[in-house]
């Protein structure tokens, strides 16, 4: 089993719509939370950590489910450049090295 | 502040050719991190550096790549000989602190590297 799931989409949208996206991660002990976001033939960037309580930076909400064991990620109002390959990255307690999801895609259109 | 670098930005070669990839990281950082994607597949751990000591080489694929950190400062990343399923884009990262699990990591541009 693959330590973290993701829909590899396409997620197909207008703009200004809402989309949301979500993520299992299968090791109870991963302790740390991130969406990455990665353009073609680019370095993944951060995004925004998650964190238990849930943080929102602008139009991206992040919420995490610990009992469930995933993440999600809304976007609100999308843009254009907010076309991407979004990846879920998991972090295990006191192990430095990151799980990757394989990435779900986002397409907004106009 | 400059970010991760990395070089060459694509490298392509024959099996059984030598590769060796470079990685500069962030000014300060003192952990480093390899990471490769296999087209089709996630990007998956090789090794992390703590300075210039090996913290984990648990990803390393086989004993055909070798990573050093020399002084903790870049960081190369050979492979030898090269076989055609190591095609696949590597990435470098680095982060701050000595909390490195809960450390964000920031990625260089990669290396794509293609075997024939």
């Amino acid at each position: 089993r693959k330590e973290v799931e993701q829909d590899p989409g396409p997620f197909n949208v207008p703009e200004g719509a809402t989309v949301a996206f979500n993520c299992t991660y299968s090791n109870s002990a991963s302790q740390s939370f991130f969406w990455y976001r990665q353009d073609c033939r680019k370095e993944p960037k951060l995004l925004m950590s998650v964190y238990s309580s849930g943080n929102e930076d602008g139009r991206f909400t992040a919420q995490l489910n610990r009992a469930s064991q995933y993440i999600s990620l809304l976007i609100r109002d999308s843009k254009l450049s907010d076309s991407a390959t979004y990846l879920c990255v998991v972090n295990r307690y006191n192990f430095n090295k990151f799980y990757f999801g394989s990435g779900t895609k986002l397409n907004v259109k106009p | 502040e400059a970010g991760v670098t990395q070089f060459p930005s694509h490298s392509v070669i024959e099996k059984g050719q030598t590769v060796t990839l470079r990685c500069d990281p962030i000014s300060g950082h003192d952990n480093l991190y390899w990471y490769r994607r296999v087209m089709g597949k996630e990007i998956k751990f090789l090794l992390h550096f703590v300075k210039e000591s090996k913290q984990d080489e648990s990803g390393m694929p086989n004993n055909r790549f070798l990573a050093e950190r020399t002084g903790g400062t870049y960081s190369t990343l050979k492979v030898q000989p090269a076989e055609l399923e190591d095609s696949g884009v590597y990435f470098c990262a680095s982060s701050q602190s000595l909390r490195a699990s809960t450390d964000t990591q920031y990625f260089g541009p990669g290396t794509r590297l293609t075997v024939l």
